[in-house]
């Protein structure tokens, strides 16, 4: 069964605490992407990576980290630096470099912060 | 820098009346455009997207759309809504590369029996 799967589903987070959030594909993509859902502010992108090994910051970077040691996994970790962490949290894949390429997005993990 | 604006964060249309969800952009070159959906709790599900060609773009679920590049914009449209059709769209862009696609801040549509 291919695809993205993202977990855990629902994440509760004391406040101070770092949380990662897990982002896996098994469809051989190339990059990978984390994007922030807030009502009514659509989608923003907080890092992104077009290779193994490299990644950069997208537009609300702050407060969270990366890696991507291996071509299927792409965690995101929500530090306690984060001032506003609650929200839902989608993770993409495309594959290669051409630009038509849409974007697969897994199921999301809702996270909130008590 | 690319962006997409949807003007109306809401619809609503009544089962069986023809549908339609704004979307405009702004690219520096060729706009490479997507629709996407998402229900409540959900991921985004990809609708359909123009890449160069016909003007008018088929996809999933029986939804079309049609590009438009005097008017730089992508409208998404279906003949006859179903009540199922209820959902949040998100209209996105992208210019060049394998960049980020940019999303718009997405309308949420209702169709009503």
């Amino acid at each position: 069964d291919g695809g993205i799967t993202q977990s855990p589903k629902y994440l509760f987070r004391k406040e101070g605490q770092n949380v990662t959030l897990s982002c896996e594909q098994n469809l051989n993509h190339d990059a990978m992407y984390w994007y922030r859902q807030d009502p009514g502010q659509g989608l923003r992108l907080i890092y992104y990576s077009q290779i193994v090994n490299d990644f950069q910051k997208g537009d609300i970077a702050e407060g969270y980290s990366v890696s991507r040691e291996k071509k299927e996994s792409f965690p995101l970790t929500v530090t306690s630096a984060q001032k506003n962490p609650t929200a839902f949290y989608l993770c993409a894949s495309s594959p290669g470099q051409e630009n038509h390429n849409e974007q697969f997005f897994g199921p999301g993990t809702r996270l909130t912060v008590l | 820098a690319q962006s997409v604006a949807q003007p109306e964060d809401q619809v609503n249309v009544a089962e069986g009346n023809p549908l339609t969800v704004k979307c405009t952009y702004s690219v520096s070159g060729n706009p490479y455009l997507f629709w996407y959906v998402q229900y409540p709790n959900r991921g985004l599900q990809f609708l359909l997207k123009y890449i160069t060609g016909d003007n008018l773009v088929k996809g999933s679920y029986g939804f079309e759309a049609e590009f438009n590049k005097s008017q730089t914009s992508f409208h998404l449209k279906k003949p006859s809504a179903l009540v199922s059709d209820s959902a949040l769209y998100f209209c996105a862009v992208r210019d060049w590369g394998n960049t980020p696609l940019v999303f718009g801040k997405g309308t949420r549509l209702s169709v009503i029996a």
